[in-house]
């Protein structure tokens, strides 16, 4: 178990709707980052957050974006979802500082119809 | 963005055997690089890293070498284990801040 949490575990949206995940962070851990593993895919970096403020975006539109709250949790909402948002996404946690590893959440597997 | 990639998507290996996985990078800057495995319905979970001052490091049963000439990464894995099945991920570090990039991966099947 790596401490990072994940909310929900599944869920089934409608295109064009909104959906808000959410994660809870390593205790320790300033820095969230958010990944989109597709089918069969390595997970692809969404965002980071850092401080409470993004700390730099992956190739994503504006419509994925986030939140990071004092006690490091952060959400990860998508707007206006489209059928290719079917994905496991991914959060994970780490400490800022020199080299160190990105401990990752279990995922929420999100499916679009 | 980072583009990591995998020599095999595929390998199949018989329990007791070694098994060796490779992975390519692009940036020849990035200084940090860990190898994930990724079971059925979970996260990625840390199995090694190394920085880019290191040519070798060596964990339980497994043991990671950097090539930066040919900007390659591999991941040995001695005395294979049916738990040893799994996907297995190289990631790149992108910058100080711990953002990662990961090549599509390589599925390990240990046969029995």
């Amino acid at each position: 178990e790596t401490g990072v949490t994940q909310s929900p575990t599944h869920l089934i949206k409608t295109r064009g709707q909104q959906v808000t995940l959410r994660c809870s962070s390593q205790s320790g851990h300033n820095t969230v980052s958010w990944y989109q593993q597709a089918l069969g895919q390595g997970p692809q970096f969404i965002f980071q957050y850092y401080r409470e403020e993004e700390n730099g975006r992956g190739n994503f539109p504006p419509r994925f974006s986030g939140l990071q709250f004092p006690n490091y949790s952060s959400e990860l909402n998508v707007n206006a979802l489209e059928l290719d948002d079917s994905a496991l996404y991914l959060c994970a946690s780490s400490f800022v500082t020199g080299n160190t590893e990105a401990f990752f959440g279990q995922g929420t597997r999100l499916t679009v119809v | 963005g980072e583009s990591v990639g995998l020599h095999l998507p595929t390998l199949s290996v018989q329990e007791g055997d070694n098994s060796i996985i490779n992975c390519a990078y692009s940036n020849s800057a990035s200084d940090y690089f860990i190898w994930y495995k990724q079971e059925s319905g979970k996260g990625p979970q840390f199995i090694i890293d190394i920085r880019s001052n290191m040519d070798k490091r060596q964990g339980q049963r497994v043991t990671v070498l950097l090539n930066k000439t040919v900007k390659h990464l591999s991941l040995q894995i001695a005395a294979t284990q049916p738990g040893d099945s799994a996907v297995y991920f190289c990631a790149e570090r992108g910058d100080n801040f711990n953002k990662f990039y990961f090549g599509s991966g390589t599925k390990l099947n240990v046969k029995p």
